[in-house]
């Protein structure tokens, strides 16, 4: 089985914090992506990534940031926190080849 | 911006009976996949059908696709109360493979 597992379950920060989550998958895939989700919009792609050190912007990546150091790990970034960043942030994966993502758990971030 | 647009936004049907969700996008596509998400976890991948199917079934779901209205359906046959969750349509296009989400529709199964 695919396991996608991310850092917290639940964060809270304060406004102007920097913020880490981490993505973790065990199935050696080429592609991981950030995703966050809030009520009415859906799932919207921040970043993606289709190989170490490499980065995509999605279509909201204002705010944020990603570092992919190894294969296995996807960090998503914000520089300093605002309100409006409160959402569920949700990283998948997926290999090479293959057209559907496996997901993680989500990340509730609330920033105060 | 988002491909896909879900309908119903919300569902609530009696343990037993069938649902349906329809969703319906904007550009061609290379294929389209249904996820479901219960509630506070991550999504789970349900179907893919590509653009050059029609319908495609797996257990008790079915998940029709239409190129020229641009719009699929996923039907649940005899619900479940486990059935409960938001069930998202995603989009891939031709060029690309990046997943594409609508809004979702929340389905609530009574037992």
């Amino acid at each position: 089985d695919v396991k996608v597992t991310q850092s917290s379950r639940y964060l809270v920060k304060r406004t102007g914090e920097k913020v880490f989550l981490e993505c973790v998958q065990d199935m050696d895939h080429e592609n991981m992506f950030w995703y966050r989700q809030d009520p009415g919009l859906g799932l919207r792609l921040i970043y993606f990534s289709y190989d170490v050190k490499m980065k995509e912007k999605g279509d909201i990546p204002e705010g944020y940031s990603v570092s992919r150091e190894k294969k296995e790990r996807f960090s998503l970034i914000l520089e300093s926190a605002s309100t409006n960043q409160t959402s569920m942030y949700l990283c998948a994966s997926r290999p090479a080849g293959v057209e559907t993502q496996y997901f993680g758990p989500g990340t509730r971030l609330l920033v105060l | 911006s988002q491909q896909g647009e879900e309908d119903p936004q919300a569902l609530s049907i009696q343990e037993g009976e069938n649902a349906t969700m329809n969703c319906s996008y904007k550009t061609s596509i290379n294929n389209l996949q249904w996820y479901r998400q219960n509630s506070g976890r991550g999504l789970v991948h349900l179907i893919l059908i590509r653009s050059n199917e029609r319908e495609k079934h797996s257990g008790r779901l079915r998940v029709t696709l239409d190129t020229s209205k641009k719009s699929s359906s996923l039907l649940i046959t005899a619900s479940r109360a486990a059935d409960t969750a938001s069930y998202f349509c995603a989009t891939v296009s031709p060029s690309g493979s990046r997943l594409t989400f609508g809004e979702g529709t929340q389905l609530t199964v009574n037992p």
